[in-house]
């Protein structure tokens, strides 16, 4: 199976601030990496696909970036309703994995 | 407006089963492999089936093949899943999502139901 490690698992910031989640594969996955957040209801929301798709309804300060093992979500400025966790999961072989989380939480 | 709404939570004993249910709406439920991802208290997401677009290929991890049984009733827009053997370690909140592709992107989720494995 292929092991997502997500990097920090938490994350203090402020609002306005710009802030970046780490994702790393232990094996090449080819850009097929998705982003979710999920919000303290259990909401879960998809943000991300391939890399760098943003899905339909996603604000344009999230983005994504990456290749190879390494890939990160970046959000340019963060708002209130930002402060969730994010996970990543990988969709390149089976089974599909996911990283254990961050918690992007307010300074 | 996709919608997946998820029922047939609750307790259940150690060794017992049970059925969960998820009623699709806003799309062709046909036409996209379907999943079951949960997610156990204070802990992450881990995928637990997926079927495809006909029902005829299922997809297990190792920690539920053969206890576990997704199916799909197309004609009713219902994702099923059968779960037998429960243990403790089932504990979590089951989401349905929608998948595209037998691996996933899951594109969208639902609210997700609690089952809660205990004697």
């Amino acid at each position: 199976d292929i092991q997502m490690t997500q990097s920090p698992s938490s994350l203090p910031a402020s609002l306005g601030e710009r802030v970046t989640i780490s994702c790393r594969a232990s094996q090449g996955i080819s850009n097929n990496l998705n982003w979710y957040q999920q919000k303290p209801d259990g909401t879960i929301k998809p943000l991300i696909y391939y890399t760098s798709n943003l899905q339909s309804g996603v604000p344009s300060r999230f983005s994504g970036s990456g290749s190879g093992t390494d890939y990160s979500l970046t959000i340019s400025s963060l708002e209130p309703e930002d402060f969730a966790m994010y996970y990543c999961q990988q969709d390149a072989s089976f089974p599909p994995t996911f990283g254990a989380g961050t918690k992007l939480e307010l300074k | 407006e996709v919608q997946l709404v998820e029922s047939g939570g609750g307790l259940v004993q150690p060794g017992r089963s049970l059925k969960l249910s998820c009623a699709a709406s806003g799309f062709t439920f046909s036409n996209y492999y379907m999943a079951w991802v949960r997610q156990a208290p204070k802990k992450g997401l881990e995928w637990v089936a997926t079927i495809s677009t006909s029902g005829s290929r299922t997809y297990y991890p190792d920690s539920v093949k053969g206890r576990f049984t997704i199916s799909r009733d197309n004609a009713k827009s219902s994702l099923y899943l059968q779960m037998n053997s429960l243990k403790s370690e089932d504990t979590a909140t089951y989401y349905c999502a929608r998948g595209l592709g037998p691996a996933g992107y899951f594109d969208f989720w639902g609210p997700g139901t609690m089952v809660t494995v205990s004697s």
